[in-house]
């Protein structure tokens, strides 16, 4: 089975702060993704990599950043953490194709920002 | 654009019976379409990926079915269990770039002892 793992379930940071949020996966998937999930929004992509070192931008990435300097790691970076980016943030993972696999998982970091 | 819709919002049925899920999407030429089940404050569990050239994908009691001429993806839940309870939501990939998916907004399953 697939393990996709996020580094907090929870997260309280205050605005301004630098926030890093962890994903890691067990499965040497070349595709990995942060999506954010908010009532009445559904779940939106904010970034997307398809290889170590390789980003796309998503529908929503300003004020975010990523980093992928391993194959099994994608970390999301708030620069400069507002309160607007409070939400339930998702990290999954697709095999080679990614067009055609499924995606997998984390369980998902609430992160407040106060 | 893909767009993806799920009605209705919200079901909520008796223990026992079978029901059907339903998922729209506007562009006819998805490479898959996939189904998942969320529980609150969780994440996305993956239940079925039916690939554009398959009609239908089995798993237990789940039987999804996509007709992509009408735009149409169900997802057929057998003698439903209280532990079925969960969101469900479709996805089909963008147009644009296939490994990017558009979620639809769910549905909220509720199975009543």
């Amino acid at each position: 089975d697939v393990k996709v793992t996020q580094s907090s379930r929870y997260l309280v940071k205050r605005t301004g702060e630098k926030v890093f949020l962890e994903c890691v996966q067990d499965m040497d998937h070349e595709n990995m993704f942060w999506y954010r999930q908010d009532p009445g929004l559904g779940l939106r992509l904010i970034y997307f990599s398809y290889d170590v070192k390789m980003k796309e931008k998503g529908d929503i990435p300003e004020g975010y950043s990523v980093s992928r300097e391993k194959k099994e790691r994608f970390s999301l970076i708030l620069e400069s953490a507002s309160t607007n980016q409070t939400s339930m943030y998702l990290c999954a993972t697709a095999g080679e194709g990614a067009g055609n696999q499924p995606q997998h998982f984390g369980d998902g970091t609430r992160l407040s920002i106060l | 654009k893909q767009e993806v819709t799920q009605i209705p919002a919200a079901l909520s049925v008796p223990e026992g019976e079978n029901l059907v899920l339903n998922c729209s999407f506007t562009d006819s030429a998805i490479y898959n379409l996939q189904w998942f089940r969320q529980d609150p404050g969780k994440g996305l569990t993956s239940l079925l990926l039916i690939q554009s050239s398959q009609r239908e994908q089995t798993s237990g009691r789940l039987n999804a079915s996509l007709d992509k001429s009408s735009g149409r993806s169900t997802l057929y839940i057998a003698a439903s269990q209280p532990g079925d309870s969960a969101t469900y939501l479709c996805a089909a990939p963008r147009y644009s770039s296939a490994s990017k998916i558009i979620f639809g907004s769910g549905t909220r399953l509720s199975i009543r002892p």
